[in-house]
């Protein structure tokens, strides 16, 4: 089946710093979802791409679309201590929008 | 608040007794999904619903879950005979089923504590 390669597993940094993250797959998606998620709540949806090479920005969050459509990254700028949490990419393929996640960025900030 | 919204959030139970859920989606979205998400994973696709009708099953969902959403709008997920294993957070989620930015969004989760 698909599945999905999230690195790093975990980052620590300091409040101010950039941070990137990347999803990798072993098959295309024709969809790239970003999630983060904390503690004991469910996902909360970030950025959305729907196109390959797509590049979309959410504040201070920016998120592309793959040309092969096989990967995804995230870009966190400007790092701030509310940004802890775990961030989850998730590809789509075909038009039942079942949802492959990977096993999550663990981000901790530094104040 | 109009997002997607589960009852109860956190649920103990001891093994053998059986457990539901319920998610209300997002009034307009006829689609609604439910995944299984256990410690230091991502989220796994149970089953989903388009309306009324449950359109695919995981095999993850064994013979001992069901999920219903008998007018299209709620979903409740049973789990029978609850195990051990069953322990996890239940999300569910909800999008429309056509068109560009019908994105999947989610519930926060029915935490399952089986002891």
């Amino acid at each position: 089946g698909q599945q999905l390669n999230q690195s790093p597993q975990s980052m620590f940094i300091q409040e101010g710093e950039d941070v990137s993250m990347n999803c990798t797959s072993s098959s295309i998606f024709n969809t790239w979802l970003w999630y983060k998620q904390e503690p004991g709540e469910g996902p909360v949806l970030l950025i959305a791409l729907y196109k390959a090479g797509e590049l979309t920005s959410n504040g201070r969050l920016t998120a592309q679309f793959g040309i092969t459509r096989k990967d995804s990254f995230l870009n966190i700028s400007a790092s701030i201590p509310s940004d802890v949490g775990i961030y989850f990419c998730a590809g789509v393929l075909g038009s039942n929008y079942k949802l492959t996640f990977g096993k999550g960025t663990l981000l901790t900030v530094n104040p | 608040d109009t997002g997607v919204s589960q009852d109860p959030r956190h649920k103990i139970t001891k093994r053998g007794q059986n457990v539901t859920f319920r998610c209300d989606p997002i009034s307009e979205h006829n689609r609604l999904y439910w995944y299984r998400q256990t410690l230091g994973q991502g989220p796994e696709f149970l089953t989903y619903f388009q309306n009324e009708a449950q359109l695919e099953k995981s095999r993850l969902l064994s013979d001992r879950f069901s999920a219903e959403r008998p007018k299209g709008s709620f979903s409740t997920l049973e789990i029978q005979r609850t195990e051990q294993g069953d322990s996890a957070m239940y999300l569910c989620a909800s999008s429309l089923s056509s068109g560009v930015g019908n994105t999947i969004y989610f519930g926060e989760g029915s935490w399952l504590t089986v002891v």
